[in-house]
């Protein structure tokens, strides 16, 4: 079946440090991918949406110049804490559509533990 | 505003007995409706889906009834299964929306127990 692959899955380093996670789809084109946070004990809360070849989509709150976010290819996304802080500790999860039909599920990569120091 | 909603952050079942897990929503423009499970440290698993011109999708031992008057959707296991154990999110997505991006619920927790 699809499957998303997330790197790395557990990040730990100081703080002003710059953190690129990549997502990558395996068996498949991903035009779309979308990155999520997730807090202890609470949903997933979409950052942002990554179209292949274009801007990211941010949702409100979410800071452009400190989640980057580049999908430079069909198969590719990474997103870029950059000097990030304590409070940007968190698990990051991407994940992916087949084709460009909105009405089908996402395909999860198992996400990134980051944790600033 | 939260749009869509689990309320019971915990549920706790006997192996063999059903499970029923239950998601509401608010966005009436919402016409398709997902439940993932997901272990700890990894990610949402796809378990099962349905397009609100169904009311009910049956796959093995995982049915999904939608009540669109309700704004109400439920996932229904039967038997349960201790590997069922797991969090269990609700997610909704209008198509024609801009990349049909998903709301989640903040999930419920099932615990089956031997």
């Amino acid at each position: 079946g699809a499957v998303v692959s997330q790197h790395p899955s557990w990040v730990i380093c100081k703080s002003g440090t710059s953190v690129k996670i990549e997502c990558r789809s395996l068996d498949f084109q991903a035009t779309t991918m979308f990155w999520y946070r997730q807090f202890p004990k609470q949903s997933l809360m979409l950052m942002a949406t990554s179209n292949e070849g274009s801007k990211a989509t941010y949702e409100q709150g979410v800071e452009k110049d400190k989640f980057l976010i580049n999908h430079a290819s069909l198969t590719l996304s990474t997103l870029t804490v950059t000097s990030a802080h304590p409070e940007d500790s968190s698990f990051y999860i991407c994940s992916a559509r087949i084709g460009g039909r909105n009405n089908q599920p996402q395909h999860f990569g198992d996400g990134t533990r980051l944790s600033i120091l | 505003d939260q749009q869509v909603k689990q309320n019971s952050p915990s549920l706790s079942v006997q192996e063999g007995r059903i499970s029923i897990l239950n998601c509401d929503y608010t966005n009436s423009m919402f016409d398709y409706f997902l439940w993932y499970k997901k272990y700890p440290a990894e990610g949402p698993t796809f378990l099962i889906s349905i397009s609100s011109i169904k009311d009910k999708n049956e796959d093995g031992r995982f049915t999904v009834f939608l009540n669109k008057s309700a704004k109400h959707l439920s996932l229904h296991i039967v038997p349960s299964q201790p590997g069922d154990s797991a969090v269990y999110f609700c997610a909704a997505s209008a198509s024609n929306t801009n990349a049909g991006k998903s709301t989640f619920g903040d999930g419920t927790t099932l615990t089956v127990k031997p």
